[in-house]
């Protein structure tokens, strides 16, 4: 029973191609959160929601956008792919009062 | 300046040494603070979380905050070659009870056990 899932686990695409990334929770959690992971290991936070409300939207460019349908799912639409997009994007969901319970990531690779 | 800092490594520690993992952090309001683990491939998985000045143990890891230095440590005991990854200090930053679980991450350090 995997807690926090994502789909797919890997994306190799285009430059220019739209894509986009799920992330579903089983614990009940109120709040999610997208993560991006470089290739040097360095995780920075991009979007979180609290019950399907966004409540932290770092500086992301505009080609990226959350969509929370409920508040145990967290999806990320990505328009127009760049080559510098290509990392592993974690979804993590949190536990009162903080431990984040991080997805499997996904590995987007943009050619 | 980086938000939080860590020593990049990576270290080297011999099976059954003690491996000491560092992190300095800027804002002096912090709170929170976290350690996770991630294993090459893997997501990151918390391991220890500190939220007062002192020593906090568990098993063989001991979490160490020293707020006026604002500095958080890790040590992990009895090193073993599965303890091999990298590890990410965590800080939720203090912003008024509005940080909603937001943390900032350290670039982490790569620290290998070898028997």
């Amino acid at each position: 029973d995997t807690a926090v899932s994502q789909t797919p686990k890997y994306l190799v695409t285009q430059m220019g191609n739209d894509k986009s990334i799920k992330c579903e929770q089983n614990l009940g959690h109120d709040t999610m959160y997208w993560y991006k992971q470089d290739s040097k290991k360095f995780l920075k936070i991009m979007f979180s929601y609290n019950n399907k409300e966004l409540i932290i939207n770092e500086t992301v460019p505009n080609r990226f956008s959350p969509k929370s349908p409920d508040k145990a799912h967290l999806n990320l639409h990505i328009n127009s792919l760049e080559l510098g997009d290509s990392a592993v994007y974690f979804c993590a969901s949190k536990a009162p009062p903080e431990t984040q319970y991080f997805g499997p990531g996904t590995r987007l690779l943009v050619l | 300046q980086k938000e939080v800092e860590q020593n990049s490594g990576p270290l080297s520690v011999p099976e059954g040494a003690i491996a000491s993992l560092n992190c300095t952090y800027s804002d002096r309001g912090s709170q929170s603070f976290f350690w996770y683990r991630q294993y090459s491939g893997k997501s990151p998985e918390l391991i220890m979380s500190i939220y007062s000045n002192g020593d906090k143990e568990d098993g063989r890891f001991t979490a160490q905050l020293n707020k006026a230095s604002q500095y958080v440590s890790l040590l992990i005991r009895d090193s073993q070659p599965s303890d091999s990854a990298t590890y990410l200090c965590a800080v939720r930053p203090n912003a008024g009870g509005t940080s909603y679980g937001k943390l900032t991450f350290g670039q982490g350090t790569i620290l290998t056990v070898h028997p």
